[in-house]
């Protein structure tokens, strides 16, 4: 069975570093895409970052050069860096599975809050 | 960025009824579209891809509809676990977007 489970969420100061985790089971992390999507309090849903299974990553433009995201193959799990953290990136966030046409599997969430 | 637009913001129904929600792309997207719901507290559960084809799992009450710009997600008959936030999602064009949600309430 497929599961996702994120964690590594808390609170933290404007400007502060977190990373987050999300350990797999049940399928090889680095054998398919990853993604980071996140959800603000009340608000939709926002892709964040995505890692192929050949290593190449992208962003959406408000994290990039602040948020890095990575895989541990050894552990099955996959991270994302965040530095330098606003107000703006409180949010619920995912990590998910994309197939290359839908996001078949996702986990239940980690909550970044930021604030001083 | 192609933005999807989602109408109407909340739909009120009863159990029942007929829901019918609507997924408006910016730019011409095919058929390359999904349909995700999510229930308060809980991750997006995948409905729809390809814009018509239902996911594992999925009652046949759900259907999707669509291509090009104007996309449609249909409930036949709302049961009381169907209320809850529907989201499209574009994976034609980079980056992927979602709209900003339909929720789906008890009227």
């Amino acid at each position: 069975e497929v599961q996702l489970v994120e964690t590594g969420g808390g609170l933290i100061q404007p400007g502060g570093s977190l990373r987050l985790s999300c350990a797999a089971s049940g399928f090889t992390v680095s054998s398919n895409y990853m993604s980071w999507v996140r959800q603000a309090p009340g608000k939709g849903l926002e892709w964040v970052s995505i890692i192929y299974n050949d290593g190449t990553t992208y962003y959406t433009d408000s994290v990039k050069g602040r948020f890095t995201i990575s895989r541990d193959n050894s552990k099955n799990t996959l991270n994302l860096q965040m530095n330098s953290l606003r107000a703006q990136d409180t949010a619920m966030y995912y990590c998910a599975r994309w197939t290359g046409m839908v996001y078949d599997h996702w986990g239940q969430g980690t909550l970044v809050t930021v604030s001083s | 960025e192609i933005v999807l637009t989602q109408s109407p913001a909340t739909l009120s129904l009863s159990p029942g009824e007929r829901a019918t929600l609507s997924c408006r792309a910016s730019q011409f997207i095919a058929t390359s579209l999904a349909w995700y719901q999510q229930k308060p507290g809980q991750a997006p559960r995948l409905l729809i891809y390809d814009a018509s084809n239902r996911a594992t799992g999925i009652p046949a009450r759900f259907s999707g509809s669509g291509s090009g710009t104007d996309f449609t997600l249909t409930i036949s008959s709302l049961e009381p676990e169907d209320f809850a936030v529907y989201y499209c999602l574009q994976r034609h064009s980079w980056p992927q977007t979602f709209g900003q949600g339909t929720k789906v309430e008890i009227k």
